[in-house]
């Protein structure tokens, strides 16, 4: 079951920031917001996760609002190597077994 | 670090053949997981496995699809016969342990095409 809801499709000007938004209203006190993209080809690469907390690591960073129901994924200067599928997703700890990627947001860096 | 390992990358078949499909996830990884992608579907999670034991496998399709781990280091699909509709790209991705499972590494798929 989908709980995640992202736009189809997002562009964003190399060099500028990249915000892709997600929402998540159903998520529960329990379960993590993870974030991962899949360039043509390849196998899908963990980015980020967050609890509740803003989180940035060398890729991107992670803004969740104060009610848990939204986050945005921000990559803060895009290249060209940033376009891929980006998923949003909703998991709680241990439950690998629900793992749903969706369709996510092709996100498409023009030069 | 190597990266999780998968091999054949490219496998091209006969309906009714067997296939096999290997996997080497990170050395000190204790999940692993296999996942099948077509465009119609998407990506599906088929089986995983935590410390060499399967764990769930409820989203393996059928009968014709199994898969083992018989070491830390190792583990395999296969599709007994294989049919056309099982063509697709076919995931192996690891996790570590402490990690909460859902932080997986995965590798560079393999392209099956059953004709």
């Amino acid at each position: 079951d989908a709980k995640t809801t992202q736009p189809p499709s997002m562009d964003c000007a190399e060099g500028r920031a990249a915000n892709l938004p997600c929402n998540h209203s159903t998520i529960s006190g329990n379960e993590y917001v993870y974030w991962y993209r899949q360039i043509h080809s390849q196998g899908p690469q963990y980015i980020i996760h967050g609890l509740k907390n803003n989180e940035t690591n060398e890729m991107a960073s992670l803004i969740i609002t104060e009610d848990r129901k939204s986050s945005t994924l921000i990559l803060p200067h895009a290249t060209l190597r940033d376009t891929a599928v980006y998923y949003c997703i909703v998991e709680g700890v241990g439950g690998a077994n629900n793992l749903f990627f969706g369709t996510g947001t092709r996100l498409t860096v023009i030069p | 670090d190597a990266g999780v390992i998968q091999s054949p990358r490219h496998e091209v078949t006969e309906m009714g053949q067997e296939v096999t499909l290997r996997c080497k996830p990170i050395s000190g990884h204790d999940y692993l997981f296999w996942y099948r992608q077509t465009m119609m579907r998407g990506l599906e999670l088929l089986i995983y496995f935590n410390n060499n034991v399967p764990i769930d496998d409820s989203g393996m399709p059928e009968d014709r699809f199994s898969a083992k781990m018989p070491n830390a280091s190792f583990s395999t699909l296969k599709i007994q016969p294989s049919e056309p509709r099982d063509s697709a790209v076919y995931f192996c991705a690891s996790s570590p342990p402490g990690q909460g499972a859902s932080e997986q590494y995965f590798g560079p798929g393999t392209r099956l095409t059953v004709t």
